[in-house]
């Protein structure tokens, strides 16, 4: 069964960037995995979907601040031009045939 | 569009039995998994099950086994998630989800005596 591991938090100053990253355990560096974006308060939202190419495919109305890539076992999420609405909790999930799980989530703050 | 509409908020007491519900619209509802994900209070996600519609095959996350079921009603395109016996310890926020990308607004289900 694959685990995701990420960072429990990151800070970065309102227009700046700020890569996220989640990594795969050993064996399930190829799994596509997917990035929500939960704001205080509310329920989780799509982001975009991440194969280990780096291809993505987005959620609609997801802005162009929001991009992902890939390395190896590690899943990357970068913000550009961060927004105070950014500062939220971040959570990667993968699946395989038999289940679904997610990271332990990033909390975003936007300083 | 794709939507996915919870149950209102509940409380109930410690050992009641409970059933709370998720109706899709906007797509086919039988031709797509639908699950569902607790959030306990101040806490991460955790995938607790999902089940596939068109033939009620459902499958559990080894935590939830037994201690939770989930259904769906294709007729009225609704996916359940309901416990026999409440702990305080099932007090959380539950969304149902079609993975991987439509969430519900999230039900919240407080037990407490």
């Amino acid at each position: 069964q694959p685990v995701l591991t990420q960072s429990s938090s990151a800070s970065a100053s309102l227009g700046s960037s700020v890569r996220l990253t989640c990594t795969l355990s050993s064996g399930h560096s190829r799994y596509i995995i997917a990035w929500h974006q939960q704001q205080p308060g509310k329920a989780p939202r799509y982001l975009m979907k991440l194969e280990g190419s780096g291809s993505q495919n987005k959620g609609s109305g997801v802005p162009d601040r929001f991009s992902g890539s890939s390395s190896g076992a590690e899943r990357y999420l970068t913000i550009s031009n961060l927004q105070s609405e950014d500062e939220a909790d971040y959570y990667c999930e993968t699946w395989d045939s038999d289940t679904r799980v997610f990271g332990g989530g990033t909390k975003l703050t936007v300083l | 569009e794709v939507q996915l509409v919870q149950s209102g908020a509940v409380v109930k007491k410690p050992g009641e039995s409970l059933k709370i519900s998720c109706q899709g619209s906007g797509y086919r509802f039988t031709s797509y998994w639908i699950g569902w994900v607790r959030q306990m209070p101040g806490k991460g996600l955790e995938w607790m099950g999902i089940i596939y519609p068109a033939d009620s095959d459902a499958r559990y996350s080894p935590s939830f086994q037994g201690r939770v079921t989930i259904s769906a009603d294709k007729s009225i395109t609704t996916a359940f998630l309901q416990w026999s016996s409440l702990r305080a310890s099932d007090t959380a926020v539950y969304y149902c989800v079609r993975p991987y990308d439509h969430w519900g607004q999230g039900t919240l289900v407080t037990v407490s005596s």
